[in-house]
């Protein structure tokens, strides 16, 4: 069974701090899709980054970075200059696929974060 | 309209009522999903359509029932509920296998 581990609850920090939130995630699958999303007090739950197993180049996207180690199973995500807008709760997940088509999305938990002037 | 929208956004419900949730998606694809959240839970898959085609039920109570008249359209039809069954449910469609999910707000659902 897949299975995503978000060991940090809540991350409180102050205002242009830089922040890792990490994800571990299990699979016996050789190919496989990792995701971030991010679910902002309104609820709606946003789509950040999707990795693909084979590719483990480091992504930056603005003051977002993703770093993805396989050796690990990890798939971290770092927030650079952090602002008080970053504020919500940041899921990770893991893809499996279904037969007939779409695909399963197993979550973590989630970590709330809070960034504070 | 874009994106993934869902109606309503709120419903409050007694336990002897039937109501239906609907989504939509206005984004042209093929799979469309439904899931609960509850409070310090993970976010739990509980149907998932492909072209209309049920592909996953994820042993979800009777209680529930899905409809997927087209691949835009998705309905959540529900009856005697619990009050544990009170969540956030959301839907969210994707182009297919492996791709992301793209949500839709989701609608607040309390049970009394």
């Amino acid at each position: 069974a897949q299975k995503v581990t978000q060991a940090q609850t809540e991350i409180s920090v102050v205002e242009k701090e830089d922040v890792t939130l990490d994800c571990v995630y299990e699979t016996r699958d050789t190919t496989y899709y990792l995701f971030w999303y991010k679910q902002p007090p309104s609820g709606e739950l946003v789509f950040l980054i999707r990795r693909n197993s084979f590719d483990e180049q480091n992504e930056i996207s603005g003051r977002y970075s993703w770093n993805f180690q396989k050796s690990t199973s990890s798939f971290n995500f770092t927030i650079t200059a952090s602002q008080v807008v970053d504020s919500a709760v940041y899921f990770c997940a893991l893809s499996e696929a279904i037969t007939g088509g779409g695909n399963k999305l197993t979550f973590g938990t989630g970590t709330q974060l809070k960034v504070e002037l | 309209e874009t994106g993934v929208t869902q109606t309503p956004r709120h419903l409050v419900m007694g336990m002897t009522n039937k109501k239906s949730l609907k989504c939509e998606q206005h984004l042209g694809h093929n799979a469309m999903y439904w899931y609960k959240q509850s409070a310090k839970k993970p976010l739990e898959l509980m149907f998932v359509y492909n072209f209309k085609e049920q592909t996953e039920n994820n042993s979800v109570p009777s209680r529930f029932s899905p409809e997927c008249p087209n691949s835009s359209h998705l309905f959540l039809h529900l009856h005697t509920l619990q009050p544990e069954d009170s969540a956030l449910y959301l839907c969210a469609s994707s182009e297919g296998t492996d791709y992301e999910q793209y949500f839709g707000p989701g609608t607040r659902l309390t049970v009394t």
